[in-house]
């Protein structure tokens, strides 16, 4: 089945530790993005990258790090710079058309993190 | 910068009738496109439908619809014979057509969380 995954699906953590949150995508799209999803918040776009080894911040970048070293996979770190981390964050990925822009994008299913 | 928002924090709707969800953007791009997103209490994120600004016909999906209103900068989703599985938070959301940097990337509103009454 192709789709996207993310893990895990709860995650705790300690205040002044970072954590890794994991995204991987077997649907050979270009572009994936990380968003965090607040209670009436909506989704706020934290990093996204359109090609490998390429990656730009988004509105709420600061306290985050990202890479992609793989085209599938683009894990998420939480650094203890993120000073109000407990959220839900969500993974996306969209394809690249042959026109240059992009399609809609597929969400994975989240990863909810708490700081203890 | 583009905005969207979606003033109704939540909506009730009996089963098998008609609810309207509201959303209004603000952007000064010409070519755009819309959506709105169904998240369940899974908080799986669902593409419900989809709309190109360069198009005047209203996008239609089953039992859903959108009323494309580009003028008033207005994108309303109407869910018709509601179902219990409907019931959700649903999300309106904007991306620019243009090329750049940041084409691809999503504008949300908040969000508006729909109960269906059985």
């Amino acid at each position: 089945d192709g789709g996207i995954t993310q893990s895990p699906k709860y995650l705790f953590r300690k205040e002044g530790q970072n954590v890794t949150l994991s995204c991987e995508q077997n649907l050979n799209h270009d572009a994936m993005y990380w968003y965090r999803q607040d209670p009436g918040q909506g989704l706020r776009l934290i990093y996204y990258s359109q090609i490998v080894n390429d990656f730009q911040k988004g509105d709420i970048a600061e306290g985050y790090s990202v890479s992609r070293e793989k085209k599938e996979s683009f894990p998420l770190t939480v650094t203890s710079a993120q000073k109000n981390p407990t959220a839900f964050y969500l993974c996306a990925s969209s394809s690249r058309t042959s026109g240059g822009t992009y399609n809609e994008q597929f969400f994975g299913p989240g990863t909810r993190l708490t700081v203890l | 910068a583009q905005t969207v928002t979606q003033s109704q924090p939540e909506m009730s709707v009996q089963e098998a009738e008609t609810v309207t969800l509201s959303c209004t953007y603000d952007t000064s791009e010409s070519d755009y496109y819309l959506f709105w997103y169904k998240q369940p209490p899974s908080r799986q994120m669902i593409l419900v439908i989809r709309q190109e600004a360069y198009k005047q016909q209203n996008a239609t999906e089953n039992r859903f619809s959108v009323n494309f209103q580009k003028a008033a900068k207005s994108f309303s989703l109407k869910i018709s014979d509601s179902q219990l599985g409907d019931a959700a938070m649903y999300f309106c959301a904007y991306r620019s057509a243009n090329y750049g940097g940041s084409q691809g990337n999503l504008i949300f509103g908040k969000g508006t969380k729909l109960s269906v009454k059985p």
